[in-house]
């Protein structure tokens, strides 16, 4: 079985300052993990995913994301956060055997206080 | 390339009629998937198809909800007899075929906000 916990489902942080968004998942295979973004009344845009190839993974808009095997985690992180960069966040994991199925966090709102 | 097509983007419903959503994949996708979003919720999966075949629909609901993916023309998800409950958006998201990849991720629509009165 898989699945993925977001810790914090409202984020704000200060503009300028680090974005950090937690992404916890469970997985009884090798994952794939992935990071997408939202924007009000718009889809899903892939932001970043890993496909175990290097663990620390770079994605757009500067955000990248280290996976943790030891600590089951896939966290997001920006150095610096940007007005722009506010929106819904949400972290999947799927794998081979799930049938090409991802399986979604409940997302983190994430907002940038000027 | 055009991306993941949906439409409409927005649809009414009065309890009890019909509801079709449509999803033109990306070209060169074969595989399409349906999830739905609940407010303050996250995506959840409801379907896998590919061309002419359902795949895994262990997300759907038992009742009411159908899809499909023909060999020519859109994917359809279609509810019927529509109920206050069935208000969301409803996300398509298409992938091509694994054998022909090594980038395993779904593209996603822009989504179809079903309003049910």
């Amino acid at each position: 079985a898989q699945s993925v916990t977001q810790l914090g489902s409202h984020v704000s942080v200060s503009e300028g300052a680090l974005v950090l968004l937690r992404c916890n998942y469970s997985s009884s295979v090798p994952p794939y993990l992935f990071w997408y973004v939202q924007y009000p009344n718009q889809g899903l845009q892939l932001l970043l995913k890993y496909t175990s190839a290097a663990t620390l993974v770079k994605g757009i808009n500067g955000f990248e994301a280290e996976f943790k095997k030891s600590e089951t985690s896939f966290h997001l992180t920006k150095p610096s956060a940007h007005m722009s960069d506010a929106a819904e966040y949400f972290c999947a994991v799927s794998s081979t055997n799930t049938g090409n199925q991802f399986y979604f966090g409940t997302g983190t709102s994430l907002t940038v206080i000027p | 390339n055009a991306g993941v097509m949906q439409n409409p983007r927005h649809l009414v419903r009065r309890r009890g009629q019909e509801a079709r959503l449509r999803c033109s994949p990306m070209k060169g996708h074969s595989h399409v998937y349906w999830y739905r979003q609940l407010p303050e919720e996250g995506l959840k999966f409801m379907v896998y198809l590919q061309k002419e075949n359902i795949i895994d629909e262990s997300g759907m609901p038992k009742e009411r909800f159908s899809a499909e993916f023909p060999k020519e023309g859109p994917s359809i998800l279609r509810i019927q007899q529509v109920v206050r409950g069935d208000s969301a958006a409803y996300f398509c998201a298409s992938s091509p075929s694994l054998a022909r990849t090594e980038h395993f991720e779904q593209y996603f629509g822009p989504g179809t906000r079903l309003t049910v009165t």
